[in-house]
């Protein structure tokens, strides 16, 4: 069973402070990963995508993928009520172009 | 990112009916259409892939034959639940893809289904 694993939560900061998002996947054969945002009630979005090791920012947003360790990580800086959310980790398998989700992670940002 | 629209967004219906969810992909060709369920507090689960024009692909310990998935077009592919049970209850949300597909799922709003 292929798995991607993420602490549920709920994770709190305060506001402006940087949060802190990871992720771990057993398939050694994902060849990309995905991070998306939830909120309650609502279908996910995509936030970013990340497929070489190293580091991917775009605006406040920056994540990390470590596939030695099988490690994925969303950073968010500056952190905002608003971002205030479930963050889904999802990893695509090689073989058969599918994409597994981790369970989410509650991220509260208090004002 | 794409467009995807899913209709309805709520529905409630009683056990034993029978229940369709549209999905469009409204700014491109959808050649591949993808459905989840999330149950609360749960991560979501896709039940079956569906390519335009050709039968779906159902998930392990998903019933074919309890949720039927029609993508006919390149723009619409339905689910049908049929004979709903209580324990149907879930939100339903479809994922649309072009040929360009990489991974990256754009989501319809989802339909949250209640079973009376």
């Amino acid at each position: 069973q292929k798995e991607v694993e993420q602490n549920s939560g709920p994770l709190s900061v305060p506001e402006g402070a940087i949060a802190s998002l990871n992720c771990t996947y057993s398939d050694r054969g994902s060849q990309s990963f995905f991070w998306y945002r939830q909120y309650s009630g609502k279908s996910p979005e995509l936030i970013m995508f990340i497929y070489s090791n190293g580091d991917k920012e775009d605006g406040r947003f920056t994540a990390q993928l470590n596939k030695a360790s099988q490690y994925v990580s969303l950073l968010i800086r500056d952190s905002q009520p608003s971002d205030s959310a479930t963050y889904l980790c999802a990893a695509l398998s090689g073989g058969y172009q599918k994409v597994t989700f981790g369970t989410g992670t509650k991220l509260q940002v208090i004002p | 990112g794409a467009v995807v629209s899913q209709h309805p967004s709520r529905v409630i219906c009683k056990s034993g009916t029978s229940v369709k969810i549209e999905c469009r992909s409204l700014d491109f060709q959808a050649t591949t259409m993808f459905w989840y369920r999330q149950f609360p507090k749960q991560s979501l689960m896709l039940m079956a892939t569906s390519n335009e024009g050709s039968k779906a692909t159902y998930e392990q310990g998903v019933e074919k034959d309890k949720f039927l998935i029609n993508h006919a077009s390149l723009t619409l592919s339905t689910l049908t639940v049929t004979s709903a049970h209580p324990e149907d209850s879930s939100f339903y949300i479809c994922s649309a893809a072009g040929l360009a597909y990489t991974g990256e799922l754009f989501f319809g709003e989802g339909s949250r289904l209640t079973v009376l």
